[in-house]
């Protein structure tokens, strides 16, 4: 079992331009979420989706952030347009779900960076 | 909408030293709860987790977290803390509610020095 997998593992871009985070959840695994953690705010969850369909995405913090998962293997997290603020590691999760019961399985995080 | 509280923000302490951090929930219904741990540097990892059953529950590398539902709240411990425990400790709680709904809410952390 791979776990699960985010690319890049570091980004530094300028503001103003996109940036697009990927995931690979485990196989099988049917909850995928998209975490965001800072030093003020913690870990704020922005969306998570169920079978591919997107469930709760009220943390995503305004239309410049949109999440979309095309296949139960594969999710992307955009920034358009990136801003200064918006640095930060952003944390994929997947989970098998079973109402909330199965822990979920983080990757390694991508550490964003906007100057 | 619930909530959860990590009274402690930072916590030092000696090696072999006795660990409880504190974590309370808002939420009156059923729920599922778990510890998370976070080493310098790396992803979230499950240290352990309570669904029901025995409110006593073990995690692994010796942590235990206590489930007390009239007080809310699931402490985690560990007897004897190393210097390889330094880490981010993170409390979450699921609200049960309907199938395929996802309430998930972490706490803002304990971060958790060892000295030598």
């Amino acid at each position: 079992d791979a776990g699960v997998i985010q690319s890049p593992r570091h980004e530094v871009t300028e503001m103003g331009q996109e940036v697009t985070l990927r995931c690979k959840p485990i196989s099988g695994h049917d909850y995928l979420f998209w975490y965001r953690q800072t030093m003020m705010r913690g870990l704020e969850l922005l969306i998570y989706f169920n079978n591919n369909v997107p469930i709760d995405d009220s943390g995503m913090p305004e239309d410049r952030f949109s999440a979309k998962m095309p296949n139960a293997s594969f999710s992307t997290l955009k920034i358009q347009p990136s801003e200064p603020r918006d640095s930060a590691v952003y944390f994929c999760a997947s989970s098998s779900g079973d109402r909330g019961s199965s822990p979920l399985h983080f990757g390694n995080g991508t550490r964003l960076t906007v100057t | 909408a619930q909530s959860v509280s990590q009274h402690n923000h930072h916590v030092i302490l000696s090696e072999a030293a006795s660990l409880e951090l504190g974590c309370n929930y808002s939420y009156g219904g059923t729920v599922n709860l778990f510890w998370y741990v976070q080493y310098p540097g790396q992803h979230l990892q499950l240290l352990l987790k309570y669904f029901s059953g025995d409110p006593l529950v073990k995690g692994i590398k010796g942590f235990e977290a206590e489930f007390i539902k009239s007080k809310f709240s699931f402490n985690l411990r560990k007897p004897s803390v190393q210097w390889s425990d330094t880490a981010e400790y993170f409390c979450a709680v699921n609200a049960v509610s309907g199938a395929g709904s996802y309430q998930l809410t972490f706490g803002k952390g304990t971060k958790l020095s060892v000295i030598p």
